[in-house]
């Protein structure tokens, strides 16, 4: 099956500052979704994003699904940006999910 | 967007016992599923429950430890059966409008097993 691969692991930044996450896939994707699990485990969708870029405040994504991978950008990051980012990238009709990057904001 | 609740937020069960989380969608949606997160881990999928017959199993899942019903559109339970201190985890419920389409989550069920 299709394997999905997060990195960093773990990131820790002062508030301000900017990020990147990458994802890579193994295999062709229908669709690639990033989301954020909170300090409470509540898991939010963020973007929707197969292929192409999409922005959302602070938040942007780009897929590149010709060459496998998805990359989240996080800008002028904030203390409640802190917790876990996983990608999950649909193959055979179901979702799978990178271990993901623990994202730690200090202030 | 779906709004998914989830009962019982949180629970301490005792070994051998069997717990039934509930999962209820604000719309009606095609797809729902269930997750496992183990402590520290990522999302695995344990089932896709289908409205009106069997829900489809993961590798590693089957149906008499993992009970799923799916009685309507908008609703849907786990039953974790015979605990063990193993299936302590936080469960999860999502759902999307279509096959492919974004999956949205709910808060989850912290389940521990004493």
């Amino acid at each position: 099956g299709i394997q999905v691969e997060q990195s960093p692991p773990d990131l820790i930044l002062q508030e301000g500052a900017n990020s990147t996450l990458r994802c890579n896939f193994s295999d062709s994707v229908n669709n690639l979704q990033w989301f954020h699990q909170n300090p409470w485990g509540q898991l939010i969708n963020l973007f929707y994003i197969p292929s192409g870029t999409k922005q959302n405040g602070r938040l942007s994504a780009t897929t590149v699904a010709t060459e496998r991978y998805s990359l989240l950008y996080i800008s002028s990051s904030q203390t409640t940006d802190s917790g876990v980012y996983f990608c999950a990238a649909e193959g055979a009709q179901k979702l799978v999910f990178g271990q993901g990057t623990r994202l730690t904001i200090n202030p | 967007s779906a709004v998914i609740s989830q009962k019982p937020s949180r629970d301490i069960c005792q070994r051998g016992t069997s717990l039934t989380i509930q999962c209820q969608v604000d719309s009606q949606v095609t797809m729902m599923f269930w997750y496992r997160q183990q402590p520290g881990q990522s999302l695995t999928l344990i089932a896709t429950a289908n409205q009106g017959s069997e829900a489809t199993y993961e590798s590693g899942f089957v149906i008499d430890k993992f009970p799923i019903s799916r009685p309507n559109l908008t609703f849907s339970t786990l039953t974790v059966s015979n605990m063990s201190p193993e299936d302590s985890s936080i469960y999860l419920c999502s759902a999307a409008r279509g096959r492919g389409d974004t999956q949205y989550f709910g808060p989850g069920t912290r389940l521990t097993v004493l």
